[in-house]
């Protein structure tokens, strides 16, 4: 099982949908979660972390389900601009790095 | 925001040579820097952690003796592709994170140099 998967898309929605990426990781002693954003040859940047109680930034929520190793980002209301690549992060166990999915890529469309 | 900085943006070499890519944090003080690779449509791959000072910690797999990385200060870090050959072409990107920019996993991210070997 690879430590971070997420299902590669692509998600090719109309503006203004709400679209929901899922991901899983396997090390269970993993303590911190995130979403990246990486738009096309560019490098990745921080999207937003992820919290057990769940977080909400603007028209991102994102939600972390520990007991399924399972973690979601929920965008609403979409634009444009949230066309890229979604990349799912973990820290690892020692909190000395971090490991990417592979990402999950976006297409909104008008 | 820290400002992460890396050149070459792209480069084109041919094989057999060596290329230097630098890393550069240019409003902080990075005491880690790290290495990733990303192929195409695949995810970043950590290659290594350096610490100002310090030799690198290479990821498994990675070999030290091709892909050699100097952390001589606190905002430069450079990472040397050896002897480089087709299968080293890829986009190489760096990090960086410091005291000033919070905590550990507050990676800022360079913009990535394109590597295409011949």
């Amino acid at each position: 099982r690879k430590e971070v998967e997420q299902d590669p898309g692509p998600f090719n929605v109309p503006e203004g949908a709400t679209v929901a990426f899922n991901c899983t990781y396997s090390n269970s002693a993993s303590q911190s979660f995130f979403w990246y954003r990486q738009d096309c040859r560019k490098e990745p940047k921080l999207l937003m972390s992820v919290y057990s109680s769940g977080n909400e930034d603007g028209r991102f929520t994102a939600q972390l389900n520990r007991a399924s190793q399972y973690i979601s980002l929920l965008i609403r209301d979409s634009k444009l601009s949230d066309s890229a690549t979604y990349l799912c992060v973990v820290g690892n166990q020692a909190g000395t790095a971090l490991i990417f999915g592979k990402g999950t890529t976006l297409s909104v469309s008008s | 925001g820290a400002v992460v900085s890396q050149h070459p943006s792209w480069v084109i070499c041919k094989s057999g040579t060596s290329v230097k890519i630098e890393c550069r944090s240019l409003d902080f003080q990075a005491t880690t820097m790290f290495w990733y690779r990303q192929f195409p449509k695949q995810s970043l791959m950590l290659m290594a952690t350096s610490n100002e000072g310090s030799k690198a910690t290479y990821e498994q797999g990675v070999e030290k003796d091709k892909f050699l990385i100097n952390h001589a200060s606190l905002t430069l870090s450079t990472l040397t592709v050896t002897s480089a050959h087709p299968e080293d072409s890829s986009f190489y990107i760096c990090s960086a994170s410091g005291a000033t920019s919070g905590s550990w996993y507050e990676q800022f991210f360079g913009p990535g140099t394109r590597l295409t070997v011949l």
